[in-house]
């Protein structure tokens, strides 16, 4: 049983461009969240997506966005690049949106913004 | 909203020594509480968490954490630590009504040598 993958696992990018990164959550599974670990940090959470819907946002402004596809699967996207973007994007994934149900993570992609 | 404080940021031990983690949170509701565990180049793994019921809470691995709702800390503690529980740990909370997202402290760096 697969676990949550992510792609790629490492990126690089200049200031102003724009990035996708993708996660495929663990067989079963129907919600998608997504986190921002900067270096030295916990992770932060930018959103969540369910039933193909963003459920929940963090205090992360609208350069971030995301989709979910009707497979589960969900594509994180960043516009116009900060140097402070660059960090460890996390991917968790779990059975439904409830509050207490255990979070799976990916092992992640990291971005370089240059 | 909810914060949580490690106030540790690396916790240096020695095999077989106990260790404990701190970990407080800070919230206007009730939470629920997580530990997980981040070993180098990897995503995060569920240690243990505490939804309702005791408030002591054991893992497979011989951590345990105990939920102190007048302390508003959930401590992790370990009776004798081995070289291969060398990583970062990060305390979480969520609300227990709504959606699943984590709020996640800065992390604490448990460094186990011979």
């Amino acid at each position: 049983d697969a676990g949550v993958t992510q792609s790629p696992t490492h990126l690089i990018k200049t200031r102003g461009q724009q990035v996708t990164l993708r996660c495929s959550p663990k067989s079963g599974h129907d919600t998608v969240s997504w986190y921002q670990q900067a270096l030295g940090q916990g992770p932060q959470f930018i959103f969540q997506y369910y039933e193909e819907e963003e459920r929940q946002r963090g205090n992360f402004p609208d350069r971030f966005s995301g989709h979910q596809f009707p497979n589960y699967s969900s594509e994180l996207n960043v516009n116009a690049l900060l140097l402070g973007d660059s960090a460890l994007y996390l991917c968790a994934s779990s059975w439904g949106r409830e509050s207490g149900e255990t979070q799976y993570f990916g092992p992640g992609t990291r971005l370089l913004v240059l | 909203a909810q914060s949580v404080t490690q106030l540790d940021s690396q916790v240096p031990v020695f095999e077989e020594a106990p260790v404990e983690l701190r970990c407080n949170y800070s919230s206007s509701v009730s939470v629920y509480l997580f530990w997980y565990v981040q070993y180098p180049n990897q995503g995060l793994q569920l240690l243990l968490k505490y939804l309702s019921g005791s408030t002591l809470v054991e893992s497979i691995n011989g951590f345990e954490a105990e939920f102190n709702k007048s302390q508003t800390s959930f401590h992790l503690r370990k009776p004798s630590v081995h070289i291969s529980d060398t990583a970062e740990y990060f305390c979480a909370v969520s609300p227990p009504s709504g959606y699943s997202t984590l709020t996640f402290g800065k992390g604490t760096m448990l460094l186990v040598s011979p």
